[in-house]
């Protein structure tokens, strides 16, 4: 069974770092995706990684700010992201994405993350 | 970047109402489109895939049409569950992109 459980509300002040995790279960192998909302905003894209880091890539709006690991041995997931602005507030959710030969999407979602940024 | 046009914004309707929602590729994606449902407070969950094929457990009202640029969602018979905000996103190529959203009222 896959489950994705996130970690916990981070409030974090302008210029600060925030590390978002997010524990793997039911599955070792697919790519792993990151988006974000701000508060009564839509849903935006962030980057994907895979285990061994080769699929790694990220939108060019975190150019600089954003890194995404996979620690193998935890099955844990987690994105990094840098000098942090008040636009940055927003939940943040992992999500597995899922391959067939007809295409590919986002079948498993974390609970989310309220990432606060405040001064 | 792909971007995601989604039409309208937002929606009221009732229950029994057939609805559709329309989302348009900047590029040809072929049938890299897929739907999402999002209640408030709630993460999305995956509805229709690759433009036309419903998730595991998704209700038979819900159905997906189109290919290249312009697709479809479409509700056959709304249901008070069914409010909610939904989601195109492209998976064409190696970044993804969503839609604005269209939230649906009944």
């Amino acid at each position: 069974q896959v489950q994705l459980v996130q970690s916990g509300a981070e409030v974090k002040k302008p210029g600060a770092s925030v590390k978002v995790s997010c524990l793997a279960s039911g599955f070792t192998n697919e790519d792993m995706h990151w988006v974000r909302q701000a508060p009564g905003q839509g849903l935006q894209w962030m980057g994907r990684t895979n285990p061994s880091g080769s699929r790694t890539t990220h939108s060019q709006k975190f150019q600089g700010r954003l890194t995404m690991t996979w620690d193998t041995s935890t099955n844990t997931i987690s994105m990094e992201l840098r000098d942090l602005r008040s636009e940055d507030t927003a939940v943040y959710y992992c999500a597995r994405e899922s391959y067939e030969d007809s295409g590919n999407y986002f079948d498993h979602w974390g609970q989310g993350t309220l990432v606060t940024v405040s001064s | 970047d792909i971007q995601m046009t989604q039409s309208p914004p937002s929606l009221s309707a009732s229950v029994g109402d057939r609805v559709t929602i329309t989302c348009r590729a900047s590029q040809v994606i072929s049938i890299y489109l897929n739907w999402y449902q999002q209640k408030s407070g709630a993460a999305p969950k995956l509805l229709i895939y690759a433009a036309s094929n419903v998730h595991g457990g998704v209700p038979s009202r819900f159905s997906g049409s189109g290919s290249g640029t312009d697709f479809t969602l479409t509700i056959s018979s709304l249901q008070p569950e069914d409010a909610a905000t939904y989601f195109c996103q492209q998976s064409f190529g190696s970044g993804r992109t969503f839609g604005q959203g269209t939230l649906v009222e009944v």
